[in-house]
């Protein structure tokens, strides 16, 4: 049962570009939503995080936008770079469950 | 901190073995969980522990898998006996209880069974 969508599944920028990364979910009960990135052969790791009383975080060049009433949430990456190349997954939790999106493959041409 | 450490990093084996996963988790972490990562279902969560006691094992696909983890800093995930559908990328992560604590993965054991 896939309870947080997301979408694109793949997605190709030029340096310098700005990728969105978007996720939708359904259950009222998260309360935290935690973008994670993957490089090959590595587990996820954390990224950025927001908690939905809070509508943008903003950590470097990522950027979290929270739109609860939608119950939608989207990642941002500023001005990316080839090293930000990797998979990309959005995630909610509720007590100590996490729940994860499908995944973004993001490719950054130089 | 060395982290979250898996072993094996690779396992192939034929169908109707057992295969054991073995994860470490992160000195004072008090929660550990087990994913499962393919492609077409992307990471699942398979079970997780409190303070070693399984929480939730609703993600465990069938009886053929069985979890353990008999002290603070060792947890191991059978599966007996394997089938080639068990093939995929288990991860192992750690956490301080609490539901804003980030999940601190390894790097996985990626299961082959033919």
């Amino acid at each position: 049962q896939q309870q947080v969508k997301q979408s694109p599944q793949s997605l190709i920028v030029q340096k310098g570009g700005i990728p969105i990364i978007n996720c939708a979910y359904e259950n009222t009960a998260f309360d935290y939503f935690p973008w994670y990135q993957q490089f090959p052969g590595k587990g996820p790791a954390l990224l950025i995080a927001i908690r939905p009383d809070v509508s943008e975080k903003k950590e470097g060049r990522f950027t979290i936008s929270f739109n609860k009433s939608a119950k939608q949430f989207s990642l941002h990456i500023m001005d990316s770079q080839p090293g930000d190349s990797a998979t990309y997954f959005c995630a909610a939790t509720s007590g100590s469950r996490l729940t994860f999106g499908e995944g973004t493959q993001l490719t950054v041409n130089p | 901190d060395a982290g979250v450490i898996q072993s094996p990093r690779h396992e192939v084996t034929e169908m109707g073995q057992e295969v054991t996963l073995r994860c470490k988790p992160i000195s004072g972490h008090n929660s550990l969980f087990w994913y499962r990562q393919t492609m077409m279902r992307g990471l699942e969560l398979l079970i997780y522990f409190n303070n070693n006691v399984p929480i939730d094992d609703s993600g465990m696909p069938e009886d053929r898998f069985s979890a353990k983890m008999p002290n603070a800093s060792f947890s191991t995930l059978k599966i007996q006996p394997s089938e080639p559908r068990d093939s995929a990328v288990y991860f192992c992560a750690s956490s301080l209880a609490g539901s804003n604590s980030p999940l601190h993965f390894g790097n996985g054991t990626r299961l082959t069974v033919t």
